[in-house]
């Protein structure tokens, strides 16, 4: 079936420092691709969202990029910050009656003062 | 404000019994979701429900129920034929990309 998955499960950055953070993905037909940031005790929060049509986009301070080519996702997130410390989830869906999201394992953004 | 409420925040469980969890939305969305999480580790589907009065199974939905009679409204019972429910609990809401609540964390006393 189809699957999500991160490279690394945890990535410790300094203070001020811009983080890259990668997500693999296995379904050819997913044309949504989205991140979300859990912080300790809390839901999953929406960050930044990508329509297949699209390599690039960009919010504050973070940016996606897609490579449909190789199914391969990535967060970047700029002058990382303390409150930047959190798990966050990659998570693809495809279009189609019934399509779920499907979340990759999580990885755990850890910030260094 | 539109938003998925979850509650309660915190649920404690004696062996046998069952308890449900307690999930809305004044999104308007169709449909919703149950996830399990557990320590250090990714969300997995229990439940889904695309339309009222409809839902499907999920990735481990065993131990699990689920009911879905209104829109808003899409409640999780933890049965005691869950061995191993203590877990931190996510309600989701969908229309593209996912809203989701604020959690229940279930312990088992």
């Amino acid at each position: 079936g189809e699957s999500v998955g991160l490279h690394l499960p945890t990535l410790s950055v300094q203070e001020g420092d811009n983080s890259i953070i990668n997500c693999a993905y296995s379904n050819s037909a997913s044309d949504y691709f989205i991140w979300y940031k859990q912080e300790s005790g809390k839901g999953p929060q929406f960050i930044i969202d990508i329509r297949s049509n699209m390599d690039k986009r960009q919010g504050q301070r973070v940016t996606v990029l897609l490579n449909k080519t190789v199914k391969h996702l990535s967060l970047q997130i700029a002058a990382t910050q303390p409150g930047d410390s959190a798990v966050y989830f990659c998570a693809d869906q495809s279009t189609g009656a019934n399509s779920k999201l499907t979340f990759g394992k999580g990885i755990t953004l850890s910030v260094r003062p | 404000d539109g938003g998925i409420t979850q509650s309660p925040k915190y649920l404690f469980r004696k062996e046998g019994q069952n308890v449900t969890l307690s999930c809305e939305q004044n999104l308007n969305h169709d449909a919703m979701y149950w996830y399990r999480q557990d320590p250090g580790q990714g969300l997995r589907l229990i439940y889904y429900s695309q339309i009222v009065n409809d839902f499907q199974k999920g990735d481990i939905a065993e131990g699990y129920s689920v009911s879905r009679e209104k829109k808003e409204s899409f409640p999780l019972t933890v049965t005691s034929a869950q061995k191993n429910p203590t877990a931190f609990y996510l309600c989701a809401s969908s229309w593209r990309g996912y809203t989701f609540g604020s959690g229940t964390r279930l312990t088992v006393v």
